[in-house]
């Protein structure tokens, strides 16, 4: 059974950088036709994707963010991070991580973290 | 962008038939995933590729997916299936994941 767990930071100051790990066990990151992302949810709203990454580095990032974020995988701690820069209080949301299962018939999140709370505020 | 359209809520007594909608251009040329989310909660999928349940998931989800609309339906609903509702499929043409705004089933 793989389990992934979101770590780091829980209040993060404005305009300075979120960094989020999500480990991942029970399995190899490396093993199968997996992608591995992160999504976030504000409070009482709804899902956004941020950005996924495949284990040879290959990352899509949602246009929206994408220039304030980086997605990057460390096969040998089998973990992947998150890094948002330049953060205000409308980054304040709960954060998953969460696998991504490919197949020809369509891409769907099989496994999430349990989520982390981070705030921005100074 | 492709979106995604759910209804913000849904009612229905124990025991009827919920159904939860999710509008889309075309969707039916899509697969189309569903989550159930609990509050504090990650979400988790009970329907995958338009109608296949995950183990471990009751028989009483099923989904449908034809022209311009998905459907998540809940048999028997339980105080249990309270919860928001997502849909999801993935755009092809910008290569990425897109969500419904999510629906919250009330079990009256």
């Amino acid at each position: 059974q793989v389990q992934l767990q979101e770590s780091g930071p829980g209040l993060v100051k404005p305009s300075q950088t979120l960094s989020l790990t999500c480990s991942v066990s029970g399995g190899s990151i490396t093993s199968g036709s997996y992608y591995w992302s992160w999504i976030r949810q504000p409070a009482g709203e709804g899902l956004e994707w941020i950005g996924r990454i495949f284990t040879s580095g290959s990352t899509t990032y949602n246009p929206s963010l994408k220039s304030r974020v980086t997605i990057s995988v460390d096969t040998s701690k089998n973990q992947f991070s998150l890094k948002l820069t330049s953060v205000t209080a409308a980054d304040t949301a709960v954060y998953y991580c969460a696998r991504v299962k490919v197949s020809n018939s369509g891409f769907y999140f099989d496994y999430w973290g349990q989520g982390t709370l981070v705030t921005v505020s100074s | 962008s492709y979106v995604l359209t759910q209804p913000p809520s849904v009612s229905e007594a124990p025991g009827k038939t919920a159904r939860i909608t999710c509008g889309g251009q075309n969707i039916g040329s899509k697969s189309v995933h569903w989550y159930q989310q609990k509050p504090g909660q990650a979400p988790v999928v009970v329907i995958c590729y338009d109608s296949d349940r995950p183990s471990g998931i009751p028989e009483r989800f099923s989904g449908s997916n034809s022209g311009n609309t998905a459907t998540l339906t809940i048999s028997r609903v339980e105080a249990g299936d309270e919860a928001d509702y997502y849909c999801q499929v993935w755009d092809s043409s910008s290569d990425h994941p897109v969500f419904g705004g999510g629906t919250k089933l009330t079990v009256l």
